[in-house]
């Protein structure tokens, strides 16, 4: 059983430019969040997908936006992008929960894309 | 709004000390509360998971406890090895509705031979 991947592992922008970052789940998790974490800060909850939908979301403007796909891959996209945009950007997915449920217990954690934006 | 934090920021010891590492949250309306581990630059490794239910989890040379009245979970690390040198990061999930997970800033360990 794989783990959570990530992709890339480093990426570097300019301001106002569009990102795309991937994240792909362990195998049988339909749940995945995503974090931002700033250094030397903990991470930020940035939102949370279940079956292709938004199931929550912190308090991160809307340029920050997702999807999920039909085999639990999800895209964190980031647009018009600002130098405290900088960070490292991790993804979590969580196992099924009870009934088919959103994953609402442990997480597990992918290695992080590191963003510098410049 | 549940706020965590974690004192304290950095810890220095000798190997083979016992130690604890503390994590506070305000609110105590949790589900669950989950201990990682983070080396430099790296994802996160999940430790333990305490459900609201329980009181305390261990996996080897590590024990957490979980004191929802006193809004506080401790990780206990027993006979510390310079492999357990990273950043330790508590998480709190709320209960109820969208369940949003809160982390404290966490506690840089270091462990000297």
């Amino acid at each position: 059983e794989t783990g959570v991947t990530q992709s890339p592992t480093h990426l570097i922008k300019t301001r106002g430019q569009q990102v795309t970052l991937r994240c792909s789940s362990q195998s049988g998790h339909n749940t995945v969040s995503w974090y931002q974490q700033a250094l030397g800060q903990g991470p930020q909850f940035i939102f949370q997908y279940y079956r292709e939908e938004e199931n929550g979301r912190g308090n991160f403007p809307p340029r920050f936006s997702g999807l999920q796909f039909p085999n639990y891959s999800s895209e964190l996209n980031v647009n018009a992008l600002e130098l405290d945009d900088s960070a490292l950007y991790l993804c979590a997915s969580s196992p099924t929960g009870l009934a088919g449920g959103p994953g609402d217990n442990e997480q597990f954690f992918g290695p992080g894309t590191r963003l510098t934006v410049l | 709004k549940q706020e965590v934090t974690q004192i304290p920021a950095a810890l220095s010891v000798p190997e083979g000390e016992n130690l604890v590492l503390n994590c506070s949250f305000t609110d105590s309306a949790i589900y669950n509360l989950q201990w990682f581990r983070q080396d430099p630059g790296k994802g996160l490794t999940s430790l333990l998971l305490i459900q609201s239910s329980q009181r305390e989890q261990t996996s080897g040379r590590l024990n957490a406890s979980l004191d929802k009245s006193s809004g506080r979970s401790t990780l206990y690390i027993a006979a510390s090895q310079p492999g357990d040198s990273a950043t330790y990061l508590c998480a709190a999930r709320k209960r109820g509705g969208y369940q949003k997970v809160t982390f404290g800033t966490g506690t840089k360990l270091q462990v000297i031979p």
